[in-house]
């Protein structure tokens, strides 16, 4: 399976600022996926980010607040917008394919907004 | 949206013994996925299943796919300190190139030595 890294690994911001999140993986994937965590909670798929073209949100998530972006296959980008408290959580970077339906995780980036 | 019934939602066991939780949907299912989250981590994938009846090993830990499709088990056996954790069962009812993952709310296993 491919080495995702994502930085940064934690952060602790203010209410109001944005946070960008990078993704990189060590080989060129097709489908890139950003999730998030909410403490004590399952995963949530936020959006697929797509190469090329705008990423593809799931209801209850926009692109104003989680503007993604792909510019090649190993690399995707996650900015939380106009941060809350709500928005502390764990943001998950996978890669995988619809064709298995496994994905692959990064070690995640944990953020806390005061 | 949809979610997946997984239970127990917490286990406390003393090592060595064995382990077993299970995952059910209100729909059949075509693929089945079990994860592992240590802390601070993102989730590994463990086993994956495809097949209705397919039962998998992976070291000490086995799935297996509901023959109703609509159910999945997993099961550790002779549990040891590293295998605290939390548990994700995930699953998907489409098929093909479709197979947008739904998740399980999860298993916190905590393993007393």
């Amino acid at each position: 399976s491919a080495v995702i890294s994502q930085k940064p690994s934690r952060d602790i911001c203010q209410r109001g600022t944005s946070l960008t999140i990078q993704c990189q993986v060590d080989s060129q994937v097709t489908m890139m996926f950003w999730y998030r965590q909410q403490p004590g909670q399952s995963l949530t798929l936020i959006a697929t980010a797509n190469q090329g073209s705008e990423a593809t949100y799931e209801s209850g998530f926009v692109i104003d607040k989680f503007p993604i972006s792909r510019p090649n296959l190993t690399f995707s980008t996650l900015t939380v917008s106009n941060m809350s408290p709500e928005d502390s959580s764990i943001y998950l970077c996978s890669v995988g394919t619809y064709t298995t339906g496994e994905l692959f995780f990064g070690e995640g980036s944990r953020l806390t907004v005061l | 949206g949809q979610q997946l019934n997984q239970s127990p939602q917490s286990m406390f066991i003393q090592e060595g013994e064995d382990v077993s939780m299970n995952c059910t949907s209100s729909s059949i299912f075509n693929t089945w996925l079990w994860y592992k989250q240590d802390p601070g981590e993102g989730p590994v994938l463990l086993i994956a299943l495809y097949k209705a009846g397919e039962l998998t090993s992976n070291g000490r830990l086995t799935a297996q796919f509901g023959i109703t499709r609509k159910d999945s088990f997993l099961n550790i056996s002779a549990s040891i300190p590293s295998d605290v954790g939390i548990y994700f069962c995930a699953g998907s009812p489409n098929a093909g190139n479709n197979r947008k993952l739904i998740w399980g709310l999860g298993t916190s296993l905590a393993v007393n030595p």
